[in-house]
Order: structure tokens, then sequence, then C-alpha cells
């Protein structure tokens, strides 16, 4: 079992340029997330979605977009890239169920110029 | 989710037993007490959880207060590999609740 995987793994854009972040899990979880984490910081959500077809605003959506066109995977989109957003993301995901464990890829390490 | 209070650094001797502290005092009823913990450039890694009862796992055991204010992470021998920073999460598990609030948590150094 691979669990979460993302790709890519690093990523340097320059201001301006977009890009897309693929997050791929082997659990058949129904609910799947996107966070971010800036140096010295917790997780932050950026988008969420708790089945194929759908997805939810998180605590800073500014500046993304997600798709959930199949089950097993979960896309983050960046449209035009700012320096803000450089980060690191998570992708991670989970059973639908009260207890709610969430189980975390690699991350992608992105740097905006 | 209800805020939790963790000290933001400790340390402990390889081989020794680890406990980390988390302070919630506004916890709710149907707020689970969760620990996930973060390895120098890896994403974070579920450890436990609890509701009431105190709760033991291969990874780590969690002792819950009685009032549920707050609750305590033990590790009991220390690694080198247990070297990470460790979140104590409130998760409500009403529904429409899906985030994991994630604060700044305790980095745990291990002295070999």
């Amino acid at each position: 079992n691979a669990g979460v995987t993302q790709t890519p793994k690093f990523r340097v854009l320059k201001t301006g340029q977009s890009m897309t972040l693929l997050c791929a899990q082997d659990m058949n979880h129904e609910y799947m997330y996107w966070y971010r984490q800036d140096p010295g910081m917790g997780l932050r959500l950026i988008h969420y979605s708790v089945g194929e077809g759908t997805t939810a605003k998180g605590e800073v959506p500014d500046g993304y977009n997600v798709s959930r066109l199949k089950k097993q995977n979960f896309l983050l989109g960046l449209e035009s890239a700012a320096p803000s957003q450089t980060s690191v993301y998570f992708c991670a995901s989970s059973y639908s169920n009260r207890v709610n464990i969430q189980y975390f890829g690699a991350g992608t390490r992105l740097s905006v110029l | 989710d209800a805020k939790t209070t963790q000290p933001n650094s400790m340390e402990s001797n390889e081989e020794e037993p680890v406990h980390l502290p988390c302070n919630h005092s506004t916890i709710s009823g149907t707020d689970y007490i969760h620990w996930y913990r973060q390895l120098p450039s890896q994403g974070p890694e579920y450890v436990i959880h609890g509701l009431t009862s105190n709760v033991n796992n291969r990874m780590a055991s969690l002792a819950i207060a009685e009032d549920r204010k707050s609750s305590t992470l033990i590790l009991h021998r220390a690694t080198l590999r247990d070297a990470a920073v460790y979140y104590c999460i409130l998760r409500d598990s009403g529904a429409g609740s899906y985030q994991l609030t994630f604060g700044k948590g305790t980095k745990l150094s291990v002295i070999p």
C-alpha cells in the first residue's frame, strides 16, 4: 500500500505561472484535504472534499482551486502563482467517520519567485 | 475546534519515558483528543486518539484527566526516531466538522 502519494515533490515557479499538484490515495477514503504549512507554523486547511465530485473551502482558499473527478485523486491548482504561495503543501485523506483519522502525504515544496 | 496549549519544546534522554502535556480547558463533550507528530521534512503522522478513557497503542499511551481539561501523551522509551513536533488537536466529532486545527505543537528533542 502506497497510502497517500503527492506529485511533484519539489517545484519552483515564477510569479504568474500556473501549476497543478496531484494527490492520490489507495485506501478508498471518502474525504480528502489540502493543507499548507509555512515555516514555524502548523498546517492550515486550503480546500477539502467529502466525496467524488464535491469540494469545499477551508481556512485559506484564496488563490487556489481544486477538483475531485475520481475518488482516489484530489488536485490542487494555482492559476497565477504568487510569492505568498511559497509553502509546503500536504495532502491528506480519511474515512468518513466521527473519529476522522487523517493520513498525510510526504508533501510538495513549492517556491514562487 | 477548541484551542490547545502545549509547551514549545521538550528534551528527553534516549530510552527514557517522555510525558508530553496538553491543556484544553475549553474542550466540549463531543471533542476527541488527537495526537499527531511530524518528523523533519515529512508529513504529519497519526499517533493516538481518545475521548474519555486512557488509551494505549503500539506507538504511545494517552492519559486523559478526569475532567478532560488536559491530557498527556506518553512515549514509554524515547528513541532518536521519536524526535519530532508533536501536535495535540481537539476534533469535534459532530457532523460537518472535517478540519484538523494544528497549532505550533511541542518540538521534542531526544538526546543520545
